[in-house]
């Protein structure tokens, strides 16, 4: 079975700076899918950035973006300019390709609390 | 276009009572699942459903049951509630294409006393 972890519980950044919240997974599956969802006191999960394995190339969205190396099986999640509106809890996801059972569904890690100092 | 809706946000139940936690969805998603989410665990899956009327178990599904009469809806019914069961409750709905992301409800705080 595929599991995800995010070994850092709590992560703290000043305003503007740049921090990096890790993931790694394990999976014996070629292809898949990896996610980060933000989560802000309002508890709404919200997608923060998505990456298919098969592509090579990083995702980008905005601020927010991806080191993928899918050898090491590690999915870090890189924010620039860190703004306050950027506190909250961050989870990975990780999504097999096998639509139709429970593989379909979403793997999440434990998540990082993401503190951010004016 | 309201996305998931789960009702209600915030409930108090007595140890052995039983209550239904409300989904609903606009999007025509076929997959629909719920989690609880607990202090230090993330995010884990109690049932999903693929379609109406198929229906299955997760990570965690001691103690819930669920149906899927229509696209749209999605209910998560405790049987008879214990202090385990306290926890922050997700309904979460996709496509079947699994390259799409999920939309997720509010949630719902749960409390057994």
């Amino acid at each position: 079975a595929q599991t995800v972890t995010q070994s850092q519980p709590e992560m703290s950044v000043q305003e503007a700076e740049t921090v990096t919240l890790s993931c790694t997974y394990d999976t014996s599956e070629s292809d898949y899918y990896l996610f980060w969802y933000k989560q802000p006191p309002s508890r709404q999960m919200i997608l923060v950035i998505r990456q298919e394995a098969y592509k090579q190339q990083n995702a980008t969205e905005n601020r927010f973006s991806v080191n993928f190396q899918k050898a090491a099986k590690s999915f870090s999640l890189k924010i620039s300019d860190s703004q306050l509106g950027d506190a909250a809890m961050y989870f990975c996801a990780y999504r097999s390709p096998n639509y139709g059972g429970s593989q379909g569904n979403l793997i999440f890690g434990k998540g990082t609390k993401l503190s951010v100092k004016p | 276009n309201a996305g998931v809706t789960q009702t209600p946000k915030f409930q108090v139940l007595k140890t052995g009572q039983s209550m239904t936690l409300q989904c609903a969805q606009d999007m025509n998603h076929e997959y629909m699942s719920w989690y609880r989410q607990d202090p230090g665990m993330g995010l884990r899956l109690i049932h999903y459903s693929v379609g109406a009327g198929i229906t299955d178990q997760g990570e965690v599904p001691n103690g819930y049951n669920v149906s899927r009469s229509t696209t749209e809806d999605f209910p998560l019914r405790l049987l008879s509630a214990a202090p385990s069961q306290t926890s922050v409750y997700f309904c979460a709905s996709s496509y079947s294409e699994v390259w799409t992301e999920a939309f997720f409800g509010q949630g719902t705080r749960l409390t057994v006393v």
